[in-house]
């Protein structure tokens, strides 16, 4: 069966280090992964998008690598903040044109 | 971009009774979706909403539960009908951008 997942329900770090997130999906073939920012209580807000010929992409802080040999996206924030804790969603294009999402990792940055 | 306003963004309902949520998009936009996030969890595609055409929905989720109307290119409407408590949820609308999408606030169901 189609699966995407993202590591551990929440992950705690301190403020100034890089906060590393995984996303692992099975038996896809997306021709592009993205990542999304969620606040609670806000909709899904767009961060960076990965191509499948693309090894890493980066955006300010952010960087986004996707190993479409492992079937693997992993997510950095550098210089973490405490205004960078939300949850963060990987999204997979499946051919549909509507996205399928991960589970979401929640990351809170501490002071 | 573009910006996507739903409404309303809060009810709580009761049991056996059906709400209508609205989606105003600012620009027309072809395809519009409907998701749905129950809580703790991810978002999970509803259904797929042409101007014009009958909605497409995802397995799992039927029209007579959840109706969508696409009268025209910036709006839509998803109906929960005959709700329960299972019901509760946020329900998000989005529409595509180059190269993302774009979600609307969300609407936070609790049905007693």
């Amino acid at each position: 069966s189609q699966k995407i997942e993202q590591n551990s329900e929440a992950l705690n770090i301190q403020e100034g280090k890089t906060a590393t997130l995984t996303c692992n999906y099975t038996n896809y073939s997306p021709a592009y992964l993205q990542w999304y920012r969620q606040d609670p209580g806000r909709g899904p807000v767009f961060l960076l998008l990965i191509r499948e010929n693309e090894k890493e992409k980066r955006k300010e802080r952010l960087k986004v690598t996707f190993d479409t040999t492992l079937k693997q996206s992993l997510f950095h924030i550098t210089a973490s903040q405490p205004a960078d804790s939300a949850t963060y969603l990987c999204a997979l294009d499946t051919g549909r044109r509507a996205l399928t999402f991960g589970s979401g990792t929640r990351l809170q940055v501490q002071p | 971009s573009a910006v996507i306003s739903q409404k309303p963004s809060r009810d709580i309902c009761q049991r056996g009774t059906s709400l209508t949520i609205q989606c105003q998009v600012d620009s027309q936009v072809t395809m519009m979706f409907w998701y749905r996030q129950q809580p703790g969890q991810s978002l999970t595609l509803i259904a797929t909403a042409n101007q014009g055409s009958e909605a497409t929905y995802e397995s799992g989720f039927v029209i007579d539960k959840f109706p969508i109307s696409r009268p025209n290119l910036t709006f839509s409407t998803l109906t929960v009908s005959n709700m329960s408590p299972e019901d509760s949820s946020i329900y998000l609308c989005s529409v595509e951008g180059a190269d993302t999408q774009y979600f609307g606030p969300g609407t936070r169901l609790t049905v007693l």
